[in-house]
């Protein structure tokens, strides 16, 4: 079946802006991850839901990230008055259980630019 | 804390040839999962091989191989072989629960 799928690819935003960035999990899988993947680094740890729950936001950076998922299989980030530092790719990632060492299965990403 | 260090930020092999990419980590947990995800140009983040912690025997991928030394909490990989499609981003990466912990990465060239 198809992969994860996210939108924008690519997303140009000026500083002050919100921004809202869409993940498409593979059908059926339960665990949703947002990672954050900043230039020359390795990803980083957003949230995770299981299903409609979020059941983990320790990563996310400031009280202007928020991610939801309301309906347990589409998920949204979205970052308020966006800034400078938040220019970044955002990564999602889907598995078909909660489990620790079940597979991950990664979108292609979004990148985003705030000028 | 989980940390996972990758001290080679670039590593280039010829076609054809061998090439070793080194990880090291730390946690204090005793149950957990060690991947290499691959990151092409594209960013299309692959898994390439899985290494379940309780597992004494090194997981193999075809031409992909691990050397997990759980003693020295290292976890290095081997390609061999090596094909022009090799060349990529590679993480080693630590599942400890759910949340992945990355390495910084190693950047692979391949050389015709």
């Amino acid at each position: 079946g198809a992969g994860v799928s996210q939108s924008p690819r690519y997303k140009v935003a000026k500083r002050g802006q919100d921004v809202a960035l869409r993940c498409d999990p593979i059908s059926g899988h339960v665990s949703l991850f947002w990672y954050q993947q900043a230039l020359g680094q390795g990803p980083e740890f957003l949230t995770y839901f299981q299903n409609e729950a979020q059941l983990d936001k320790s990563g996310l950076p400031s009280d202007r990230f928020f991610a939801e998922r309301p309906e347990g299989s589409v998920s949204t980030l979205k970052i308020q008055r966006t800034q400078q530092e938040d220019s970044a790719v955002y990564l999602c990632a889907s598995s078909l259980e909660l489990a620790g060492g079940d597979t991950q299965y990664f979108g292609p990403g979004t990148r985003l630019t705030v000028l | 804390a989980q940390t996972v260090t990758q001290s080679q930020p670039e590593m280039s092999v010829q076609e054809a040839e061998t090439v070793t990419l080194s990880c090291t980590y730390d946690t204090s947990e005793s149950d957990y999962y060690l991947f290499w995800y691959k990151q092409p140009p594209s960013r299309q983040m692959i898994l390439v091989i899985r290494q379940e912690a309780y597992k004494q025997q090194n997981a193999t991928e075809n031409r992909f191989s691990v050397n997990f030394q759980k003693a020295a909490k290292s976890f290095s990989l081997k390609i061999s072989d090596s094909q022009l499609g090799d060349a990529a981003m590679y993480f080693c990466v630590l599942d400890s629960g759910y949340a992945l912990n990355f390495g910084k990465g190693t950047s692979l060239l391949v050389t015709p």
